[in-house]
This record gives C-alpha cells, sequence and structure tokens, in this order.
C-alpha cells in the first residue's frame, strides 16, 4: 500500500479483555516497530521485527503483551488482560533496511 | 543507555518569530539523528535527518546540525509559520538498523 495501515483506529474495551491490534507495513519493508504514546510517557518502544523474527522485544512492558509477524508483512501486537494504564496509541512503523522509519497513523485503545 | 533530552514545551511564538528547539543525546555509538513531527491529527513524519558529525539535515525551511563535540542536534527555522504547530519529536538510531530512540516531544504553537 501507499503507507503503514493501522486497524482499528480506535479501540475501546473492558478492563480484563484481550485485544488485538494489526499493522500493515508498506510493501516491501523488512523492519517493523511497534510503538506506545501515552500522555506524559512519549513515544516509548516495543518491539522489532527484521523479517518474521523480532531481535529486540526489550521495550514490552509485561508478559501481557506479545507480538508477531508472519510472512515478513502483516503484524499483530496483542494485549492480554488489559489494564486502564494500557490506555494509549499504538504506533506501527517499518523501513527497509537502514531508511528511515515510516509511521502508521496508530491505534488508539482505551480500557475502561 | 542511549538517550535524547529535549527542551520542555509548550513553545508559543508569534508568526514569523524565530524557532530553536533544542535537542541533546546520549549514545554509545555513532548514531544517525532525525526529527520528526506530529501535526495535529496525523501520523508521525519525518521531518529531516542526519547521518554523521556536522552534516546538516533541512526540509520545509527546517534546519538542524549534527554536533559531536556538543551532542546535540538542536531544530531551528528562521520564521515560524501558524502551519508549523506541532509536537517535534528529537530520535537517534543507529545505522545498522534497530530502534529508534526518541525524546519526549517538544509541543508548538504559533499564534498569529
Amino acid at each position: 500500500g501507499a503507507g503503514v495501515s493501522q486497524s482499528p483506529s480506535n479501540k475501546v474495551t473492558e478492563k480484563g479483555k484481550d485485544v488485538e491490534l494489526r499493522c500493515d507495513p508498506i510493501s516491501g519493508h523488512t523492519a517493523l516497530y511497534w510503538y506506545r504514546q501515552s500522555l506524559g510517557q512519549g513515544l516509548e518502544f516495543l518491539i522489532y521485527f527484521q523479517g518474521n523474527s523480532a531481535p529486540d522485544k526489550s521495550g514490552l512492558p509485561s508478559d501481557r503483551f506479545s507480538a508477531e509477524r508472519t510472512g515478513g508483512s502483516v503484524s499483530t501486537l496483542t494485549i492480554q488482560r488489559t489494564q486502564q494504564e494500557d490506555s494509549a496509541v499504538y504506533l506501527c512503523a517499518s523501513s527497509l533496511d537502514n531508511s528511515p522509519l515510516h509511521f502508521g497513523n496508530g491505534t488508539r485503545l482505551t480500557v475502561t | 543507555g542511549d538517550s535524547v533530552t529535549q527542551m520542555e514545551g509548550p513553545v508559543t511564538l508569534s508568526e514569523e518569530a524565530f524557532l530553536t528547539i533544542n535537542c541533546t543525546y546520549t549514545a554509545t555509538g555513532y548514531p544517525s539523528l532525525f526529527w520528526y513531527v506530529q501535526y495535529p491529527g496525523e501520523g508521525l513524519q519525518l521531518l529531516l535527518k542526519a547521518t554523521k558529525a556536522d552534516d546538516k539535515g533541512s526540509n520545509k525551511g527546517f534546519e538542524a546540525t549534527y554536533r559531536k563535540e556538543t551532542t546535540s542536534f538542536h531544530l531551528e527555522k528562521g520564521s515560524v509559520q501558524v502551519s508549523d504547530s506541532a509536537v517535534y519529536f528529537c530520535a537517534l538510531r543507529y545505522n545498522q538498523g534497530g530502534k529508534l530512540i526518541f525524546g519526549q516531544g517538544t509541543e508548538l504553537s504559533v499564534k498569529p
């Protein structure tokens, strides 16, 4: 596609439910990144994929968070047993090798 | 570890004023440096970059010079416009790829 696509754009869920966030990177981009943006916390790195493997997942805040990437393309970020502190905008980005990152518009997650 | 520090916002300026947003970094190696911009309601966009010491990145009237001796990458613009109102993020990344490390962001508001 023309850019990084994320879905849904907005998600409201109840505390304790699981959620899945989807990212479609730019076609051909080998690297994919997930970030979290919340008020007062700036942009927080979560995980980085190169192809289907994740050489850096140091930013995942707890074992409730997981991510996978299949076919070197689409990625899903799963948050289990959501908590109110998980409320944030989740951003996905992709890049080709060392080229600059291109960001999607994000998924705004609200946990009630 | 590696980190980026930006001046705190919000920064409020009148149209045509001179803009400086300070950014300093701490790095164990020799990263590339970036400025990203997030306009209201939009995703993060790359504004400019510099890949080595003394390089100057420029775009849309904005400039930043990679200063290794002061570990800085300050963003400047000679005459801001209302349309420049946005949040600006300084970031570093190693040339071997991997994650972007962001500063906390600086909100700029330009008044007519």
